[in-house]
């Protein structure tokens, strides 16, 4: 069964660090771009981020760029996203998910993992 | 970074026919047919219900339905079952190489 499990959540202080994993099983992950989708509470879906398969292509959503960064291995299934000098406003729920080959739509989500950044 | 915009919230009886809008611009909806809607039920993995505006991926009920006019996507979802009540997100692949999402409509089944 395709499943896609992230980890790493947590509370932090601003100005702190996370580093997240989303573990993939039973599905094509090598081949395929991964991102990363928050909702921040009372708000709607963002993604914050993606990579390609070989990792040769990264995209950052502007309220990120320069604090994330996302990364992969692929031997492991993993995908990774380490988040720094995080922020009050960074507090989410943040969701892994596999595009599609067309890579315009999500064919695949984890269940999320709550980031809450707060003094 | 924008998003696209709906209602927060429809209701319906069963059985019954709901829409749900979902406003973008050029830049998004209107740039292409790359629309997508994703269910989510509380604490479970969102779910892709339409790809590519009209597509239903294999497993999915024929009384779930995309389209389009303009910078304007709609879901339309007709016999509402009690297990739709969800929130429902539509989303579309910009000019910017990203995918913006819409802001969410919870789904009542009166």
């Amino acid at each position: 069964q395709e499943q896609l499990v992230e980890s790493g959540g947590g509370l932090v202080k601003p100005g702190g660090s996370l580093r997240l994993s989303c573990a993939a099983s039973g599905l094509n992950f090598a081949d395929y771009y991964m991102g990363w989708v928050r909702q921040a509470p009372g708000k709607g879906l963002e993604c914050i981020s993606y990579i390609s398969g070989p990792s040769d292509y990264t995209n950052y959503a502007d309220s990120v760029k320069g604090r994330l960064t996302v990364s992969r291995d692929n031997a492991k299934n993993a995908l990774y996203l380490q988040m720094n000098s995080l922020r009050v406003e960074d507090t989410a729920v943040y969701f892994c998910a596999r595009f599609a080959a067309a890579g315009t739509w999500l064919d695949y989500w984890g269940r999320g993992t709550q980031v809450t950044v707060s003094s | 970074q924008s998003a696209l915009t709906q209602p927060a919230s429809v209701s319906g009886s069963p059985g019954q026919s709901i829409t749900i809008s979902c406003v973008g611009t050029n830049s998004d909806i209107g740039a292409y047919n790359y629309v997508s809607w994703y269910q989510h039920h509380p604490g479970k993995a969102p779910k892709v219900i339409i790809y590519e505006l009209s597509n239903r991926p294999s497993g999915v009920s024929n009384r779930f339905s995309g389209a389009k006019s303009g910078n304007t996507a709609s879901l339309t979802i007709s016999g509402l079952q009690a297990e739709d009540e969800a929130t429902y997100f539509c989303s579309s692949y910009t000019t910017s190489r990203t995918l913006f999402f819409g802001t969410g409509t919870t789904v009542t089944v009166l």
